[in-house]
């Protein structure tokens, strides 16, 4: 029962590099998040997916962009990567929105230099 | 806006002691209530939750009970684990379609001892 799936688990950028994270769930959900987290702030929402075909923007969506490729994957990319985008990534999917019963993949530490 | 609250750790007992993890939250509505755990190196797991006033959640022992006359919603556990160690997250759900949210607390990281 794999759940949610991120790749890659870990991965170093120069500042400026671009990379893609990709996730994808095989719960037959609808609704798919980003969120990033940071030691004392939480987990704070970049983008979400309410549906296929949809994507909204979250709490902090500067510097990120979102794909809903499919209902099953659902990936974010840095353009332009900056320190300050060293976080730690959760990709998670839902049955349907607002139900707030969310299931986490693994996440992805990503560091920026 | 909404917003959730909870006590600052870290969070240090010996085996079977008694856990209460407190959260309490502002929300405009009638929010949901949520509690998750973060083990070391994983994603969040849902722990328990509730829907409305009054409702009792329950899992693997722990217990957070909805009270709505003091916005609160506090993780108890009677007799807590080395395995229990790990982060604690209360959460709220409020609204629905473009308005819909889910708000977390910023995390309570709990440690057990034999």
């Amino acid at each position: 029962n794999a759940g949610v799936t991120q790749t890659p688990k870990f991965q170093v950028l120069k500042t400026g590099q671009s990379m893609t994270l990709q996730c994808a769930q095989d719960m037959n959900h609808n609704s798919m998040y980003w969120y990033r987290q940071d030691p004392g702030m939480g987990l704070r929402l970049i983008y979400y997916s309410a549906s296929e075909g949809t994507t909204d923007k979250g709490e902090v969506p500067n510097g990120y962009n979102v794909s809903r490729l499919n209902k099953r994957e659902f990936s974010l990319r840095l353009e332009s990567a900056a320190p300050s985008q060293t976080s730690v990534y959760f990709c998670a999917s839902s049955q349907r929105l607002a139900t707030g019963e969310l299931f986490f993949g693994e996440g992805s530490r990503l560091t920026v230099l | 806006g909404d917003s959730v609250t909870q006590m600052e750790g870290p969070v240090t007992l010996s085996e079977e002691a008694f856990l209460t993890i407190n959260c309490t939250y502002t929300a405009t509505g009638y929010p949901s209530l949520f509690w998750y755990v973060q083990y070391p190196g994983e994603g969040l797991q849902l722990l328990l939750k509730a829907t409305k006033a009054d409702d009792k959640g329950s899992n693997k022992g722990f217990e957070a009970t909805y009270r709505k006359e003091t916005t609160s919603f506090h993780l108890e556990k009677g007799s807590v684990q080395v395995s229990d160690s790990a982060v604690y997250f209360c959460a709220l759900s409020e609204g629905g379609g473009s308005n819909y949210k889910l708000t977390f607390g910023k995390g309570t990281l709990l440690t057990v001892n034999p």
